[in-house]
């Protein structure tokens, strides 16, 4: 079975620029997560899909914002991109909505630099 | 609002040693935790989860942890340390079932010494 795929796996924009990241996840899973990893902020949750829906968002701009298809490809898209945007985003699926009850499985994830 | 703290961002064993990684969190719910386990340029992968069923939890690659409520931790421990073992490891905590994301620790770096 194959795991989850992000594409681009490594993507250069500049200042003020537009982004969009996709995410395939694991076949069957319908819930997809977004996180932002950078040295200085660590892992930070960004939002959850599940059936094309958004279910949470953590605590990010609304130049951050995302969507889900309905064969529960997700992908995420940045606006207005500045310096601090530069990261490495993970995606991560599971069958159903909540950590809890599902472990989530994560992509190699998308470094993005903004110059 | 939950939290979680790594204890020691850098930690170094020799092969063979006792592997500790120190994880406390803070929960206003019986929290449910997890240990990642990051590899260069990989994604994250689950070493263990506890979801009160049981305080000692066994995961993967020989790796536990034990939940303590009395002290707020889940102490990551492994008795021998194996050269496969240097990476990053991240603790993380979900306060309940629903799509509320997990947060976080910092994170710590593993050594392992030859």
């Amino acid at each position: 079975k194959a795991g989850v795929t992000q594409t681009p796996r490594y993507l250069i924009k500049t200042r003020g620029q537009q982004v969009t990241l996709s995410c395939s996840p694991i076949s069957g899973h319908r819930s997809v997560s977004w996180y932002q990893q950078t040295p200085g902020q660590g892992l930070q949750f960004l939002f959850e899909y599940f059936s094309e829906t958004q279910r949470n968002k953590g605590n990010f701009p609304g130049r951050f914002s995302g969507r889900q298809f309905s064969n529960s490809r997700s992908e995420m898209n940045v606006s207005t991109l500045e310096l601090g945007d530069s990261a490495l985003y993970l995606c991560a699926s599971s069958l159903t909505s909540g950590s809890l009850y599902n472990e989530q499985f994560f992509g190699p994830g998308t470094r993005l630099t903004v110059l | 609002a939950q939290s979680v703290t790594q204890l020691g961002s850098h930690v170094s064993v020799s092969e063979g040693a006792l592997v500790l990684l120190r994880c406390n969190y803070s929960s206003s719910v019986p929290p449910y935790l997890f240990w990642y386990v990051q590899y260069p340029n990989q994604g994250l992968q689950l070493l263990l989860k506890y979801t009160s069923a049981a305080t000692l939890v066994k995961g993967i690659n020989g790796f536990e942890a034990e939940f303590k409520k009395s002290e707020t931790s889940f102490h990551l421990t492994k008795p021998s340390a194996h050269m496969s073992d240097a990476a990053e490891y991240f603790c993380a905590v979900s306060e309940g079932g629903g799509a509320d994301g997990l947060t976080f620790g910092k994170g710590t770096h593993l050594i392992i010494q030859p």
